[in-house]
């Protein structure tokens, strides 16, 4: 199993909150991604990052933004939770970023904004 | 712009019987690579299979296996004499190869499927 790892598994907020949600990788890849997973919209992207202090947008970034300043760690900050961004957030790993990579994803975060 | 859809939502079968989940892509490109990820209750991603466009042949593992057709953009994916174990959403996703921007996997939004005994 790749070495991923989500904090917190569970967390449950107030609207208005800042959140962040961290993922930790021992792979040492270069690649990492948030993701959210909605029923009936599976994973959507949401930021990625290629390098240490280099990210992108994904399709939903909208009221997120995402650091990384080592290797290993990958965060996502909801800079003012709302309920619409109620969800489980998986992040997810890998070596290239060529279309031929697959990634690897941690456990899940199941945030709760009340 | 890449597309997947899994028109199959939800699906339910007998243990010992044989189910197909379907995947239908869009691309542009001529060069892409398809993927299958397996999401049990436990809700861990799981990935099972990679596929290339240039490579058309049918795998089998086991009691899985996956039919690949350019013609029919498709990538369905069989499970033969299903079992409990089994019961998860199934995912169809696909990457564009990397054409100088970092290359993005597109998930369908997934397959229920639950195995009764």
């Amino acid at each position: 199993d790749a070495g991923i790892t989500q904090s917190p598994r569970h967390k449950v907020t107030e609207t208005g909150t800042p959140v962040t949600l961290r993922c930790h990788q021992t792979e040492n890849h270069r690649y990492m991604y948030w993701y959210r997973q909605d029923p009936g919209h599976g994973l959507r992207l949401i930021h990625y990052s290629y390098g240490v202090k280099d990210t992108d947008k994904g399709e939903v970034s909208d009221g997120y933004s995402v650091s990384r300043s080592k290797t290993e760690d990958f965060l996502l900050t909801l800079e003012s939770a709302t309920s619409s961004q109620t969800s489980v957030y998986f992040c997810a790993i890998s070596e290239g970023n060529s279309g031929r990579d697959e990634q690897y994803f941690g456990p899940g975060t199941r945030l709760t904004v009340t | 712009a890449q597309k997947v859809t899994q028109a199959q939502t939800e699906i339910s079968v007998v243990e010992k019987e044989d189910v197909t989940l379907d995947c239908v892509y869009e691309t542009r490109d001529t060069t892409y690579y398809l993927f299958w990820y397996k999401q049990p209750p436990s809700g861990e991603l799981v990935f099972l299979i990679r596929r290339n466009s240039f490579d058309e042949q049918n795998e089998i593992s086991g009691r899985y296996s996956w039919n690949f057709q350019k013609s029919t953009s498709s990538f369905n994916f069989t499970i033969t004499a299903s079992q409990v174990v089994d019961s998860a959403v199934y995912f169809c996703a696909l990457s564009e190869a990397w054409t100088g921007a970092n290359s993005k996997l597109t998930f369908g939004k997934g397959i229920t499927l639950s195995v009764r005994p």
